[in-house]
């Protein structure tokens, strides 16, 4: 199976601060990568599909790079909504293995 | 309006069987993969099972082979993961999820979640 680790796994952060964080999987999985964000007590949300794509609603201060094997989402100017946890997932090959999930916190 | 409502969660023993269901409405079901994700209290999300179109394709994580098995029927415009064997592992909130998985592009992710069903399985 594919491991994906996410970086950091938690990161206290401002409204206004530009926040970025990283993905790696365990072998390339060229552009397969979605990013996710679920907030406390609710249901994930789709933000970034095949790696750089924004999904419909999701607001362009999201954005999302990468290829091969290390990805990154980049929150350009946090809002107070954003806090959250956010998920990489490849959908390279089955299971489409989640990373562990990074923290985003109030600083 | 494009929704998923699971059902079917409950506490089980250790050992038994569950059978929980997804429904689909606001768009045709046949037209797209679907997902079963699951979250353990407390934990992140992990991928559990995923099932082709047609239903002719099913993968799952190891973690559940042999146990549980992923169902779909289209006319009916549900889902369906049956859970036999059940551990105490496998307590969590399942979501179903819309898959945008197109073989040979590079999809566009899981776009539409229900709002998951509970299993616990104690004694």
């Amino acid at each position: 199976d594919i491991q994906m680790t996410q970086s950091p796994s938690s990161l206290s952060a401002s409204a206004g601060d530009r926040v970025i964080i990283t993905c790696r999987a365990s072998q390339s999985i060229s552009s397969h990568l979605n990013w996710y964000q679920q907030k406390a007590g609710k249901t994930p949300k789709l933000l970034i599909y095949a790696a750089t794509s924004l999904h419909s609603g999701v607001p362009s201060r999201f954005s999302g790079s990468g290829s091969g094997t290390d990805f990154t989402l980049t929150i350009s100017s946090l809002q107070p909504e954003d806090f959250a946890t956010y998920y990489c997932q490849q959908s390279y090959t089955a299971p489409h293995t989640f990373g562990q999930g990074t923290k985003l916190e109030i600083k | 309006e494009v929704q998923l409502e699971e059902s079917g969660g409950d506490l089980v023993q250790p050992g038994g069987s569950l059978r929980l269901s997804c429904a689909a409405s606001g768009f045709t079901l046949s037209n797209f993969w679907m997902t079963w994700v699951r979250q353990a209290p407390g934990k992140g999300l992990e991928w559990v099972a995923n099932i082709k179109l047609d239903g002719s394709e099913e993968f799952y994580v190891d973690s559940v082979k042999g146990r549980f098995t992923i169902s779909r029927d289209n006319a009916q415009n549900s889902l369906y993961l049956q859970m036999n064997s059940l551990r105490a592992e496998d307590t969590a909130v399942y979501y179903c999820a819309r898959d945008g998985v197109v073989p040979t592009t590079l999809g566009y992710g899981m776009d539409v979640w229900g709002q998951g069903t509970t299993v616990t399985v104690s004694s």
